[in-house]
């Protein structure tokens, strides 16, 4: 079935760097999604995104965070500066368009190591 | 606050038993349920859904049983496979018309079907 890569899967950094976490969602979809998932709790939702914009961001979706896709390329979350709080697995997902009935198709899932 | 719960957080059955996951939520405006299943080292793949209209859905060996008034669901596995084992989320969201559901996931259920 239709496949979103992330890339790196795993992630060190010391806190205070900047990260950039990448999506390549499935190449017909226009709703992006990152969720965040911290070890031995659920995914939380974090932002969706669509035609160029952010839509709904959670209060887990800090200042230092943002998110874009230029061009057509890479969903991408930044993080500036991490904090080691950030550490976690971030989840990205896209669905075709959004409302309730449409599947969201998720990645495999970055690990970031804030140190 | 956890607005979808899951029980058990682990469970063990034996190969052609019935799984029982269950999964209950707080918020009444929630209209869409999607189960999730996970391996190891793979995304999380949708499995099945249903919503309120519904009291069931099946699909196969997999069913989901439906109490609104309860706010309760439940997934049943039959005839469990060891090729079933993984970890079962849970989500619910709400209608967002076009600004993208948003999925609040449970912690999971890690099923283990032995031989």
């Amino acid at each position: 079935g239709p496949k979103v890569l992330q890339i790196p899967s795993h992630q060190i950094i010391d806190m205070g760097q900047m990260v950039t976490l990448n999506c390549d969602p499935v190449s017909n979809h226009l709703y992006f999604y990152w969720y965040k998932q911290i070890l031995g709790q659920q995914m939380e939702f974090l932002v969706n995104f669509y035609n160029g914009k952010v839509m709904e961001k959670s209060k887990l979706f800090k200042d230092q965070f943002s998110v874009e896709r230029p061009d057509g390329s890479y969903f991408t979350l930044k993080i500036q500066p991490t904090a080691l709080e950030d550490s976690a697995v971030y989840f990205c997902a896209s669905s075709l368009v959004g409302g309730r009935s449409y599947e969201q198709y998720f990645g495999p899932g970055t690990r970031l190591t804030v140190l | 606050q956890q607005q979808v719960r899951q029980s058990p957080q682990s469970l063990t059955v034996w190969e052609g038993e019935t799984a029982i996951l269950n999964c209950s939520y707080e918020d009444s405006t929630f209209d869409y349920f999607p189960w999730y299943w996970q391996f190891p080292r793979e995304s999380p793949a949708l499995l099945i859904a249903i919503r309120p209209v519904s009291n069931k859905k099946e699909d196969g060996r997999f069913t989901i049983f439906f109490n609104k008034r309860e706010k309760k669901l439940s997934l049943h596995i039959t005839d469990s496979q060891p090729g079933d084992s993984a970890t079962y989320f849970c989500a619910a969201s709400e209608d967002y018309g076009s600004s993208g559901n948003k999925l609040i996931f449970g912690i999971g259920t890690l099923l283990s079907v032995k031989p």
